[in-house]
């Protein structure tokens, strides 16, 4: 069982705008910074966005983040086939002391 | 090129101990924290703890408080995972990556290693 609740699938046809959300507390992502990562089969994850809405060097501005106040969500716009991959969310949690991550959300590219 | 690369990987008996290591190049590890995360076979990713850049602070996943210790030699450019009694639930690849750095704004999991398996098995 997750610290941090996401959906366990999620899927779009190319072009389409994909939306995966992640539930946590006070302790966490409504008072820490959230993370989404995606994972390729075999791969390391890979951070897509940090601090809420930051994307990092090279990751395509078709990936948003935002947040409200326990919830963050991770868009993805123009679906493309590459996009097919595992996504995750977490946060520094102030009460326990640790990261938590969100269970994964499957996306498919249908 | 940043790369972080853990090793020490490998089969061991409930019970018993194993010591993973993670190394740097590309960036001195010494102005870094780590991360330690895990993966265990078709399942999500598990923060299981992290060292700051000095070593001054350290923080634990409950699930391995107790049992694992992190450490960090920056003399030899190096972060450890010490496993003890290792359980069968503890079976999973094991990923060292970067915290924050040492005063300065930071994309914390920026760098990650290749992973490390861990089978724990009798």
């Amino acid at each position: 069982q997750s610290v941090l609740t996401q959906p366990p699938s999620a899927s779009g046809t190319p072009g389409q705008w994909v939306s995966i959300s992640c539930s946590g507390s006070t302790s966490n992502i409504g008072s820490m910074y959230v993370y989404w990562f995606q994972q390729l089969p075999g791969t390391a994850p890979k951070v897509v966005i940090y601090n809420n809405n930051q994307r990092p060097s090279g990751v395509p501005d078709r990936f948003s983040g935002s947040k409200s106040g326990t919830s963050a969500s991770l868009a993805i716009s123009g679906l493309r086939s590459e996009d097919e991959a595992d996504y995750y969310c977490a946060a520094w949690d102030g009460s326990l002391n640790s990261w938590v991550f969100g269970g994964g959300t499957k996306v498919t590219v249908l | 090129q940043v790369q972080l690369a853990e090793s020490g990987g490998g089969v061991v008996q409930p019970g018993r101990s194993l010591r993973l290591s993670c190394a740097a190049s590309g960036f001195t590890l010494s102005n870094y924290g780590i991360h330690w995360v895990r993966q265990a076979p078709g399942k999500g990713l598990e923060w299981v703890a992290g060292i700051s850049f000095d070593g001054g602070d350290i923080y634990y996943a409950d699930s391995v408080k107790g049992r694992f210790t992190i450490s960090r030699d920056n003399s030899k450019n190096t972060v450890s995972l010490e496993m003890n009694s290792l359980r069968i639930e503890d079976t999973a690849v094991y990923y060292c990556a970067n915290a924050a750095q040492r005063g300065m704004a930071t994309i914390e999991f920026e760098y990650w290693g290749q992973g490390a398996l861990v089978s724990v098995s009798s």
